[in-house]
């Protein structure tokens, strides 16, 4: 069946512009996640939604993150006001159910990679 | 600070010989454990997930858990070079069950 997917698959924009990275969860699945890796590191925690809500947002670097999920489905992640050290891949899963047991999961897309000039 | 440790690295291996890759945590009270794998420029995969002490197999690879220690490995059987690659062990931890706090990863080279 399908994956997660993300679109764009890549995205250079100009310091100070604002961003929107979208994520398609795969079918069924009710958790959301997104992550953000740098360069020689391990993805890094972002946000998760339980359906439509935030039900963590402590990894948002800053208020110029913001992420919402309103159908329950689709997520958009959202970065206004743009810093190069912004410039990353940014990772979305999912997963049947939340982590902490069988069905938690997560799975996830072929990620966006934002650079910022 | 919650911390998963991936100390040892880069891994050379010969091809059909065992590869073992170590990862290390602090939260005692860390529920699920997960390793990815990932190609270069590709995202992460899930190749096995464990949730109680002991071993756990699937194909090639035996996953190794001991809660007391709070350690987790990886066991690669047979490697080939195909299995080169970046592996990252990811953690949840108690209180905050649905996020993976992630290793930084130990690369892993097959040598034909």
């Amino acid at each position: 069946g399908a994956g997660v997917s993300q679109t764009p698959s890549n995205k250079v924009t100009e310091k100070g512009k604002y961003v929107e990275l979208r994520c398609d969860p795969i079918s069924g699945h009710t958790a959301l996640y997104w992550y953000r890796q740098s360069l020689g590191q391990g993805p890094e925690f972002l946000i998760y939604f339980q359906g439509t809500g935030a039900a963590d947002d402590s990894g948002l670097p800053n208020d110029r993150f913001f992420a919402v999920r309103p159908e329950g489905s689709v997520s958009t992640l959202k970065i206004q006001r743009t810093e190069r050290g912004d410039s990353a891949v940014y990772l979305c899963a999912s997963s049947l159910r939340l982590a902490g047991g069988p069905g938690g999961e997560q799975f996830f897309g072929p990620g966006t990679r934002l650079t910022v000039l | 600070q919650k911390e998963v440790e991936q100390n040892s690295g880069p891994l050379s291996v010969p091809e059909g010989a065992i590869a073992s890759l170590n990862c290390t945590y602090s939260d005692r009270g860390s529920q699920s454990f997960f390793w990815y794998r990932q190609y270069s420029g590709k995202s992460p995969e899930l190749i096995m997930f464990i949730y109680s002490n002991g071993d756990k197999e699937d194909g090639r690879f035996t996953a190794q858990l001991n809660k007391a220690s709070q350690y987790v490995s990886l066991l690669i059987r047979d490697s080939q070079p195909s299995d080169s690659a970046t592996y990252l062990c990811a953690v949840t931890y108690t209180g905050a069950n649905s996020k993976l706090t992630f290793g930084k990863g130990i690369t892993l080279s097959v040598r034909p």
